[in-house]
């Protein structure tokens, strides 16, 4: 049974950083690229980054380039999301989400339960 | 960066009801076009992906066509436990853009 179990989120100032994890099993960690997904409150879904299987290709959402990070250590099976200068505009629920495949075609075929970033000082 | 727009962004429907939501995106996106379907306070589940494959374990009455610039998802005679909110993603280019959503009620 597929699982991703995402931790990390909690309440930062404006400007902070903080790291979201995600913990994956149930299926072959190596082989699947992976997403982070955002929902700021009562709004729709917003994709933020994606990393290729063996962890060497990333690509980012323009609202969040050059301040998060996406990284992967397949060894543990986790994910990562690095989340630097943070705003009021990244409040959200950050999901984990695993891609099908690879990179480019392929959908998102599981989504971990979420954890939620809340930016206010 | 590739738009997505959804229409209508909201629906009334009653149960046995036949709905259909549109997505449209700003260019064409081969079939790299998936559905989701979220139930307030979960987590998104995939129903179709690539314009028109259902993915496993979801019931048949959900149906997805198109191509390029113009897809549908389509539920055949709507259930209790289908009202909730439908987005599509494009997965063709980075970034992998959602629709906004429409909100089945």
């Amino acid at each position: 049974e597929v699982q991703l179990l995402e931790s990390g989120g909690g309440l930062v100032q404006p400007g902070g950083s903080l790291r979201l994890s995600c913990a994956a099993s149930g299926f072959l960690f190596g082989s699947c690229a992976m997403n982070w997904v955002r929902q700021a409150p009562g709004k729709g879904l917003e994709w933020v980054a994606i990393i290729n299987g063996r962890g060497q290709t990333t690509y980012y959402a323009d609202s969040v380039q050059g301040r998060f990070t996406i990284s992967r250590d397949n060894s543990k099976n986790t994910l990562y999301l690095q989340l630097n200068s943070l705003s009021a505009e990244d409040t959200a629920v950050y999901y984990c989400a695993k891609s099908d495949m690879g990179l480019y075609g392929d959908p998102i075929d599981f989504w971990g339960q979420g954890t939620l970033v809340a930016v206010s000082s | 960066d590739i738009q997505m727009t959804q229409s209508p962004s909201s629906l009334s429907a009653s149960v046995g009801d036949r709905v259909t939501i549109t997505c449209r995106p700003s260019q064409t996106i081969n079939s790299f076009l998936h559905w989701y379907q979220q139930i307030p306070g979960k987590a998104p589940k995939l129903l179709i992906w690539r314009a028109s494959r259902l993915q496993s374990g979801v019931p048949s009455r959900f149906s997805g066509s198109g191509s390029g610039t113009e897809f549908t998802l389509t539920i055949t005679s709507l259930q209790p436990e289908d009202f909730a909110t439908y987005f599509c993603q494009q997965t063709y280019n980075t970034p992998f853009t959602f629709g906004p959503g429409t909100k089945v009620d």
